[in-house]
């Protein structure tokens, strides 16, 4: 298995640009979400998914497009990028047996875009 | 709501010294907890969980965690500190049965020789 893979590993926009951070895992997991991380901020979550059709809002959802057509794939698009959002993204997985806080909510991480706004 | 708190942003300790990050936690009900840890340039990867079974976590490199609901902590501890330990360590809780995480701030840990 691959795991959770992302592209690109870096980009560098203009303001005013669009584009889509690629997420795929292979691992059929139902939940899928984005991650921005910020210095001396952790991760925030963007968006969330559990499960193909279905997505939500997380924490910091403004001028962030989510869709999840298909189980494997959850890709994030800028639709006019700004300097604040000049950040490094994660995806991350995880199955609905682990969801739950009895089964633990354990989720796995890919490698992370870092993305620069200028 | 759910909410974690990592008490410093920054430790650091002398190679074979024992290691300490602090975590407080806030939730509503039974939480599960988890400690990952992020090398330079690298995602995350998670070190131990806590999901209401025992109170003393064990997780991978020697670390443990032990879950005090008295204090609402999740301290994470190592016996003796290695130099491939230095990274940046979160405290996470478990926000219900949606899938959603919410991070510390995160603490960088340095490890001199």
């Amino acid at each position: 298995n691959a795991g959770v893979t992302q592209t690109p590993k870096f980009q560098v926009l203009k303001t005013g640009q669009s584009m889509t951070l690629q997420c795929a895992q292979d691992m059929n997991h139902e939940y899928m979400s984005w991650y921005r991380q910020d210095p001396g901020m952790g991760l925030r979550l963007i968006h969330y998914s559990v499960g193909a059709g279905i997505t939500d809002q997380g924490e910091v959802p403004n001028g962030y497009n989510v869709s999840r057509s298909t189980t494997e794939d959850f890709p994030l698009r800028l639709l006019s990028a700004a300097p604040s959002q000049t950040s490094v993204y994660f995806c991350a997985s995880s199955p609905r047996r682990l969801a739950g806080v009895s089964a633990g909510g354990e989720q796995f991480f890919g490698p992370g875009t870092r993305l620069t706004v200028l | 709501a759910q909410s974690v708190t990592q008490l410093d942003s920054h430790v650091s300790v002398s190679e074979g010294t024992p290691v300490l990050l602090r975590c407080n936690y806030s939730s509503s009900y039974s939480p599960s907890l988890f400690w990952y840890v992020q090398h330079p340039n690298k995602g995350l990867q998670l070190l131990l969980k806590y999901t209401s079974a025992a109170t003393l976590v064990k997780g991978i490199n020697g670390f443990e965690a032990e879950f005090k609901k008295s204090e609402t902590s999740f301290h994470l501890t190592k016996p003796s500190a290695h130099m491939s330990d230095a990274a940046e360590y979160f405290c996470v809780v478990s926000a219900g049965n949606t899938g959603k995480l919410i991070f510390g701030q995160g603490t960088t840990l340095q490890v001199k020789p």
